[in-house]
C-alpha cells in the first residue's frame, strides 16, 4: 500500500514567485493535514481537511497560503507570493479515523527554499 | 496553544544510552508521541504513551512520563550510529484531538 506522497520533494524559487505543493494521502483516508517546519523550529500545524472540507485552518499563517482538496482526494498548498520566511519543510499527513491513536501517517515532506 | 520544548542537540557514543527530554504546558494533553526524522526523510512514529501511563517500554526504547511536571523523556538503550536523527516530541490535546503540537526537535549525534 502506498504511503502519503508529496510532490515536489524539493523546490527552490525566487521571492515573489508562486509554488504549489501537492499531497496524495493514503487511499481511503478522509483526514488530511498540513504541517510545516521553518528554520529549524518546531513543526507547526497548518490545517486539517475532512474529505473536501476544511475542518480547522487555524494554523495558516496568512492569506498568501491557500489549501484545497477538491473531491476529497489529493490536496494542494499554494504559496503566492512566496516570501523568504516561507522556506522550510512542509509535511502532509493523513488518517482514516479521526480519533485513532497512532494511525496518522506523515509524508516525507516538501522542502521549500525561497531565495 | 501548547508549548513543547526540547533541547536542540545531544551527542553520545555508540553503545551508550541516550535520553531525550521534552516538556509541555497543557496538562490536558492526552497522547504523547516520539517521532524520528532521518536526514532527507519524513516523520516516523517511534512510540507513544497515553497520559494515564507513566512508563512504556518497546525493545530499546523506554518512554517515561511525569504528568505532574509535564515532562516526557525517551531513552534509547545501546544507541547505534543508525539512531542518529532528529527526534521530535509531540502532544495531542484533549479538546482538539486533531492537532499535534511538536517540539523543535533534538538532533541526536551518535559517535562511533
Amino acid at each position: 500500500e502506498a504511503g502519503v506522497t508529496q510532490f515536489p520533494s524539493h523546490s527552490v524559487i525566487e521571492k515573489g514567485q508562486t509554488v504549489t505543493l501537492r499531497c496524495d494521502p493514503i487511499s481511503g483516508h478522509d483526514n488530511l493535514y498540513w504541517y510545516r517546519r521553518v528554520m529549524g523550529k518546531e513543526i507547526k500545524f497548518l490545517l486539517h481537511f475532512v474529505k473536501e472540507s476544511k475542518q480547522d485552518e487555524s494554523g495558516m499563517p496568512n492569506n498568501r497560503f491557500l489549501a484545497e482538496r477538491t473531491g476529497g482526494t489529493y490536496s494542494t498548498l499554494k504559496v503566492q507570493p512566496a516570501e523568504l520566511e516561507d522556506s522550510g519543510v512542509y509535511f502532509c499527513a493523513s488518517s482514516q479515523d479521526r480519533v485513532s491513536v497512532d494511525t496518522i501517517y506523515f509524508g516525507e515532506g516538501s522542502w521549500l527554499t525561497v531565495v | 496553544g501548547e508549548d513543547v520544548e526540547q533541547s536542540l542537540f545531544l551527542s553520545v557514543r555508540e553503545g551508550d544510552s541516550s535520553v531525550i527530554n521534552c516538556t509541555y504546558t497543557d496538562s490536558s494533553s492526552t497522547y504523547l508521541y516520539w517521532y524520528k526524522q532521518e536526514p532527507g526523510a519524513g516523520l516516523q512514529l517511534l512510540t507513544y504513551i497515553f497520559s494515564n501511563m507513566d512508563m512504556k517500554q518497546d525493545q530499546r526504547l523506554t518512554v517515561l512520563l511525569n504528568k505532574k511536571d509535564k515532562h516526557l523523556s525517551l531513552r534509547i538503550a545501546d544507541t547505534q550510529t543508525g539512531d542518529s536523527a532528529i527526534y521530535f516530541c509531540a502532544v495531542r490535546g484533549l479538546y482538539n484531538f486533531n492537532k499535534f503540537y511538536f517540539g523543535s526537535g533534538t538532533k541526536l549525534n551518535v559517535k562511533p
